[in-house]
């Protein structure tokens, strides 16, 4: 297992078009969780998931932003109709039930460019 | 307001020199983790605090916790260019997800 990957690593969208990530934990972690980022500030958290539950997201997360993990394993990250305040980083991260005395395994993210 | 405040924003030091950097929390801690990214990158993780007083070292960096200042630092000795990043300290919280602070940018000149 290489650890967390996400794809694409960079996506570069016009205003008003739709976008999907991909992201894929690593194997044997339940708890999934995407980030946002941008230029300066630390990582803001939107959705969590245990195994295929949703279990919180934040208030950041619009009605745009929709989030799915369909069988435990991978999850999908999509924005409708982007806006250019969506341009960020947006990191996946997984972690293990029993534990994060390991912290969070984060991907390399992916950077989201909105023109 | 963030929950986590990290201090200071940014630091330069000359190479060999020691640094330390803060971070203090709004809320009751559960758990306290440093990492470090590189501009670009996604997260490494460092080392996690947990209990108060403990105090971890990985290589040339040391991180000690305090619990009832709810603070955090992390202390790099004799500091190298790749030392060079942005730490970022976040911490736990009773909803089972994990906060950040705006991160600390070093930049060490050789």
């Amino acid at each position: 297992d290489t650890g967390v990957s996400q794809d694409p690593r960079h996506k570069i969208t016009k205003r008003g078009q739709n976008v999907t990530f991909r992201c894929d934990p690593i194997s044997e972690h339940n708890r999934l969780y995407w980030y946002r980022q941008t230029l300066g500030q630390g990582p803001e958290f939107l959705t969590y998931f245990q195994n295929e539950a949703q279990l919180e997201k934040s208030r950041l997360l619009s009605d745009r932003f929709s989030a799915e993990r369909p069988k435990g394993s991978f999850s999908t990250l999509e924005i409708q109709r982007t806006e250019q305040g969506d341009s960020a980083m947006y990191l996946c991260a997984s972690s293990s039930l029993t534990g994060t005395a390991n912290g969070y395994t984060f991907g390399s993210g992916t950077r989201l460019t909105v023109v | 307001s963030q929950e986590l405040e990290q201090s200071p924003q940014s630091l330069i030091v000359q190479e060999g020199k020691n640094l330390t950097i803060n971070c203090t929390s709004s809320k009751t801690l559960y758990g306290l983790y440093w990492y470090k990214q590189k501009y670009g990158e996604g997260l490494i993780f460092l080392m996690m605090l947990q209990k108060g007083g403990e105090e971890k070292s990985h290589e040339k960096i040391t991180a000690k916790l305090d619990e009832k200042k709810q603070q955090s630092s992390l202390h790099i000795t004799a500091s190298q260019p790749s030392h060079a990043g942005i730490y970022l300290c976040g911490a736990d919280r009773d909803s089972n997800d994990m906060r950040f602070g705006a991160g600390t940018r070093l930049t060490v000149k050789p």
